[in-house]
């Protein structure tokens, strides 16, 4: 699977928009972009995932670059209980789904 | 989405003693569920891969006599930290895949006195 790299920690102010980018460089066609978060001591929540075209759901926003190099997660309108710690992880939608995280980025959102 | 749940959600043993934890697909069958593994302020470490009906694959360093994976039916597995130490005190969690997206269990956290 492709390696990612996200910044290790982000602010943001409560009610604005939190972007969280994620550079996947060597992701090859057949992989997707996945994100996950975690919120302290909890396990991981799966909060979207694409391949080329860029996606919306009830949590996110997933933008993906033309090159399918980067993407950015947007959360529209954070709120306290977004602060967690966000991976991207880039793999094969289907066999394998042996999911390797990175260090992710640690969002905090501010009131 | 899908449901995953662990039992027990924390639990403390004495050194030496043997711990269990299970993992359940609530609402759907499961051929193959995952177990990570995270140290405080560290990301998740995956363990092993845990198959129905066949044993389980784990990843280099990960001691398969310590760490045994019981995969017996499509909606549960387990496992077992034998002999356990303080440097076995970690926070557990389990996966399971449904319709191509991987969902994760609450976690359990385990502390070896």
């Amino acid at each position: 699977d492709a390696k990612t790299t996200q910044p290790p920690s982000m602010d943001c102010a409560e009610g604005r928009a939190a972007n969280l980018p994620c550079n996947h460089s060597t992701i090859s066609g057949n992989e997707y972009v996945y994100w996950y978060r975690q919120i302290h001591s909890q396990g991981p929540q799966y909060i979207i995932h694409g391949l080329k075209n860029n996606e919306t759901n009830e949590m996110a926003s997933l933008i993906i670059t033309e090159d399918r190099k980067s993407s950015t997660l947007i959360l529209p309108h954070a709120t306290l209980r977004d602060t967690a710690v966000y991976y991207c992880i880039v793999r094969v939608e289907a066999g394998g789904f042996k999911t390797i995280f990175g260090a992710g980025t640690r969002l905090f959102v501010k009131a | 989405g899908a449901v995953v749940s662990q039992h027990p959600s924390r639990v403390i043993c004495k050194s030496g003693t043997s711990v269990k934890i299970e993992c359940r697909s609530l609402d759907f069958q499961a051929t193959t569920m995952f177990w990570y593994r995270q140290f405080p302020k560290q990301s998740l470490m995956l363990m092993a891969t845990s198959n129905e009906g066949s044993k389980a694959t784990y990843e280099q360093g990960v001691e398969k006599d310590k760490f045994l994976i019981n995969h017996a039916s499509l909606t549960l597995s387990t496992l077992t930290v034998t002999s356990a130490h303080p440097e076995d005190s970690s926070f557990y969690i389990c996966s399971a895949i449904n319709q191509e997206t991987q969902y994760f269990g609450p976690g359990t956290r385990l502390l070896v006195l």
